[in-house]
């Protein structure tokens, strides 16, 4: 299993451009969720989903939007980026039900904004 | 607002030491608290775990120390080795109202654990 993997890596935008954050789980985990993660903050929820074709809204969502069509996928888009968020984009998913219900986090996504 | 406060920022342990971090938290809420572990350029993984009705937690050199009166939980890393060298993140975890639970995170320890 690869578990929750992130494309692309690294990306380098221009202010006012677009782009999509790919993320995908193969454990078959009904939540899946996007954080931000900045210098001295730790980890900020954006955009979460309980299942295919659902999604909410996290603390910091403004500037950005989700998709969910399928559901091992999660799709985080910026439609037009702006320089303060350039940051470490992070997915994360988690399976239903038990006390456990921890997060399992992708390798990270780190996009610069100029 | 910073709803759960960890602290130290960074740390510097010898070899063979205790490293302790602390968190405390707000919100009467929170239902689990994990503390997850991040090496450069990876993401968050859990490394423990506890619930509020559990004063102490062990799991091989890493302890979970919970006082519910007073919020504050804390991890003990004992016999510290190089290889534990990385941030470790607190966080404490509530359940959202439609499903899924959201995590709220402490700002980090960057840990050091010299020869």
């Amino acid at each position: 299993n690869a578990g929750v993997t992130q494309t692309p890596k690294f990306r380098v935008l221009k202010t006012g451009q677009s782009m999509t954050l790919l993320c995908a789980q193969d454990m078959n985990h009904e939540y899946m969720y996007w954080y931000r993660q900045d210098p001295g903050m730790g980890l900020r929820l954006i955009h979460y989903s309980v299942g295919e074709g659902t999604t909410a809204k996290g603390e910091v969502p403004d500037g950005y939007n989700v998709s969910r069509l399928k559901k091992q996928n999660f799709l985080l888009g910026l439609e037009s980026a702006a320089p303060s968020q350039t940051s470490v984009y992070f997915c994360a998913s988690s399976y239903v039900g038990g006390e456990k219900e921890t997060q399992y986090f992708g390798p990270g996504t780190r996009l610069l904004v100029l | 607002q910073q709803q759960v406060k960890q602290s130290p920022q960074s740390l510097i342990v010898q070899k063979g030491g205790i490293s302790i971090i602390n968190c405390a938290y707000e919100n009467t809420a929170f239902d689990y608290f994990p503390w997850y572990q991040q090496f450069p350029g990876k993401g968050p993984a859990l490394l423990i775990a506890i619930r509020p009705d559990v004063s102490e937690k062990k799991e091989g050199r890493f302890t979970i120390s919970f006082n519910k009166s007073a919020k504050q939980f804390s991890l003990h890393i004992m016999d510290s080795q190089p290889g534990d060298s990385a941030t470790y993140f607190c966080a404490a975890r509530r359940k959202l109202t439609g499903g899924g639970n959201k995590l709220t995170f402490g700002t980090g320890t960057q840990l050091k654990v010299e020869l």
